[in-house]
């Protein structure tokens, strides 16, 4: 089983900064099947970056993905106030899907 | 509009079997995707527990495996969980969610308890 650590546990920022997620494989995963998600409190979680780099359907520009092998990254370029939030890393399959998660990395406002 | 809805028992006894349903809107369970579970302990990260294809073929999380039997009802639109021989562990809020590689779509969740 593939192990996802996502680093730093927590970020502190402020609105308009820059934010640099990290997500760190055990072994090296296809970058076609690396995802982010971001979670608000009391809410699932919301698709932003698919296959490494690709953005889903509707997610502002300022999220972008980047990474291959077992080294991923995810940049907000500026902080809004709606971008602080829990973010995920997931590896999945194609067929089936499945796969695993990292432990998150949390915003917050500094 | 893809929606998905989890609806079942917010309160199971420990060894009893959890049983959850997914209602989805918007898109037909038969014209494909997988459709799947996934779980988050409360305070706690994310765990897929398993999906399955519109055909019915299964996938489980080999850790749940033993425990977990997944279905598909395409004349009502939805598909189930059922976990067995629950334990406190296994409190979570359930996430029902369509899966193409990447989970896009994603029911609001449903807190389960295990306690007696």
């Amino acid at each position: 089983e593939i192990v996802l650590t996502q680093s730093p546990g927590t970020l502190s920022l402020s609105p308009g900064e820059r934010a640099t997620l990290s997500c760190r494989a055990s072994q090296s995963v296809s970058s076609s099947y690396l995802a982010w998600y971001q979670q608000k409190p009391g809410q699932a979680p919301r698709l932003l970056i698919y296959g490494a780099s690709s953005r889903a359907t509707g997610i502002p520009d300022r999220f972008s993905g980047s990474g291959s092998g077992t080294d991923f990254t995810l940049t907000i370029s500026r902080l809004e106030p709606e971008d602080f939030a829990v973010y995920y890393c997931q590896q999945y399959g194609s067929s089936p899907p499945g796969g695993t998660f990292g432990q998150g990395t949390k915003v917050e406002i500094k | 509009q893809v929606q998905l809805q989890e609806s079942g028992p917010g309160l199971v006894k420990p060894s009893e079997t959890l049983s959850l349903t997914c209602a989805v809107s918007g898109y037909s369970i038969s014209s494909g995707y997988y459709w799947g579970w996934i779980r988050q302990p409360p305070g706690k990260g994310l765990e897929w527990i398993g999906s399955i294809y519109h055909s019915g073929s299964t996938y489980y999380n080999p850790s749940l495996k033993s425990r977990v039997t997944i279905s598909v009802d395409t004349s009502k639109n939805q598909f189930s969980l059922k976990l067995s021989s629950v334990t406190a562990a296994d409190t979570a809020v359930y996430y029902c969610a369509r899966q193409l590689g990447a989970t896009d779509y994603w029911g609001q969740g449903t807190l389960v308890t295990v306690s007696s």
